[in-house]
């Protein structure tokens, strides 16, 4: 069974500090790897998307990838109240040309 | 940009009615999908189509059909609503080649 992991939080991180989400794989052979957020009775968008390990950083938000050890984490710098929300991590199955595995999701607090 | 719509943000239905979920996108994907999303339970893959009049089953397909009879629409058909089938259900699509998945904005369905 092909297994995407966070932890359900809630995370409350005060304003202005480093938001720090986690997410480990199960499938050795996945290579592209999302978060998405999602805010409360709203669907998922798509943040941020990587391949390759290391860091990739788009504003405020970094992706870092360690294949080796099945990790992938998405920090937000200067967090603000409007980054609280649900961030979901997403995998692609390494055997499936369709589908991507979800995490159930990290909900993010973030205290004025 | 990128949009996909659904035909309802909110549907109330009885038990044992049938009932239709549509989805249409303008970004020309091949491939759609149809997620359920409960509490605690993260997305659940339930049908998705590669191509039209192409479907396959995903993770959750009881009680649960699809239709695609052109590239653009894609539908979820409940034979006959049940009440453990209160749920959002959330649309998404993307392009061949590329895992990204773009979702619509929700229907959240509820069966008394």
């Amino acid at each position: 069974q092909k297994e995407v992991e966070q932890n359900s939080g809630p995370l409350s991180v005060p304003e202005g500090a480093i938001a720090s989400l986690n997410c480990t794989y199960s499938d050795r052979g996945s290579q592209s790897f999302f978060w998405y957020r999602q805010y409360s009775g709203k669907s998922p968008e798509l943040i941020m998307s990587i391949y390759s390990n290391g860091d990739k950083e788009d504003g405020r938000f970094t992706a870092q990838l360690n294949k080796a050890s099945q990790y992938v984490s998405l920090l937000i710098r200067d967090s603000q109240p409007s980054d609280s929300a649900t961030y979901l991590c997403a995998v692609n199955g390494g055997d499936s040309n369709y589908q991507l595995i979800w995490g159930a999701g990290t909900k993010l607090i973030i205290k004025p | 940009d990128v949009k996909v719509t659904q035909s309802s943000r909110y549907l109330v239905k009885r038990t044992g009615e049938k009932v239709f979920l549509e989805c249409v996108q303008d970004m020309d994907h091949e491939n759609m999908f149809w997620y359920r999303q409960d509490p605690g339970l993260g997305l659940r893959l339930i049908y998705f189509s590669y191509d039209v009049k192409m479907k396959e089953k995903g993770d959750i397909p009881e009680g649960y059909s699809v239709s695609r009879e052109k590239k653009e629409r894609f539908s979820l058909i409940l034979e006959s609503a049940s009440t453990n089938q209160t749920s959002m259900y959330l649309c998404a699509s993307r392009s061949t080649g590329t895992y990204e998945q773009y979702f619509g904005p929700g229907t959240r369905l509820t069966v008394t």
